[in-house]
């Protein structure tokens, strides 16, 4: 079965600066999709980023990006000129592309300090 | 709707009750999907629908647990006899097209259940 890692249960940034959470997986498929859900206290999960496993380039969305690794099952989330908005917890998503579970990790908790 | 809705926001429940939950998806969307959020934990997956039709039920966690989309629009959760662990947040999603993997989902604000 799919599982997700995130081992930062938190992380800090100072407002302006740049941020980076990991996040890694184990699988055996080829095909594949990952995300970066970030949900604040309103409960409500937003989607951040995704990226298709076939596609080699790195997605990007204005200040966020990701370092897909494929060989090393790593999926990291850069967060460029970090807002106090952005303050949040951040979920690392695994979806296969067979059936319809989607596995979640264990979230990162990021402050962002004025 | 502009949005995923979820009622009630906040339920109690006294253990062995048995309770409803709603999710009211965005409108013409097919795909609805319902995961359980335990304290300090990732949201995991409890059941599809494409429609009316419930395609997998695989996370349901026990026979107490039981979902339906009969008109293909609104859903419910209902949960028999609770018990303390299923204390969580119940979030419901739901995509416009059929099953892809790569649909973007849009999330409701979630139930949150608590047991005593």
């Amino acid at each position: 079965a799919q599982t997700v890692t995130q081992s930062q249960p938190e992380m800090s940034v100072q407002e302006a600066e740049t941020v980076t959470l990991s996040c890694t997986y184990d699988t055996s498929e080829s095909d594949y999709y990952l995300f970066w859900y970030k949900q604040p206290p309103s409960r409500q999960m937003i989607l951040v980023i995704r990226q298709e496993a076939y596609k080699q380039q790195n997605a990007t969305e204005n200040r966020f990006s990701v370092n897909f690794q494929k060989a090393a099952k790593s999926f990291s989330l850069k967060i460029s000129d970090s807002q106090l908005g952005d303050a949040a917890m951040y979920f690392c998503a695994y979806r296969s592309s067979y059936n319809n579970d989607m596995r979640f990790g264990a979230g990162t908790r990021l402050t962002v300090k004025p | 709707g502009a949005g995923v809705s979820q009622s009630p926001r906040y339920k109690v429940a006294k253990r062995g009750q048995d309770v409803a939950l709603r999710c009211d998806p965005i409108s013409g969307h097919v795909s609805l999907f319902w995961y359980q959020q335990a304290l300090g934990q990732g949201p995991e997956f409890l059941t599809y629908f494409q429609n009316e039709a419930q395609l997998d039920k695989s996370g349901l966690p026990s026979d107490r647990f039981f979902a339906e989309r009969p008109e293909g629009s609104v859903s419910t959760l209902k949960i028999q006899r609770t018990q303390q662990e299923d204390s969580a947040v119940y979030l419901c999603a739901s995509s416009l097209d059929g099953y892809s993997g790569n649909e973007k989902l849009f999330f409701g604000s979630g139930t949150q259940l608590s047991v005593l």
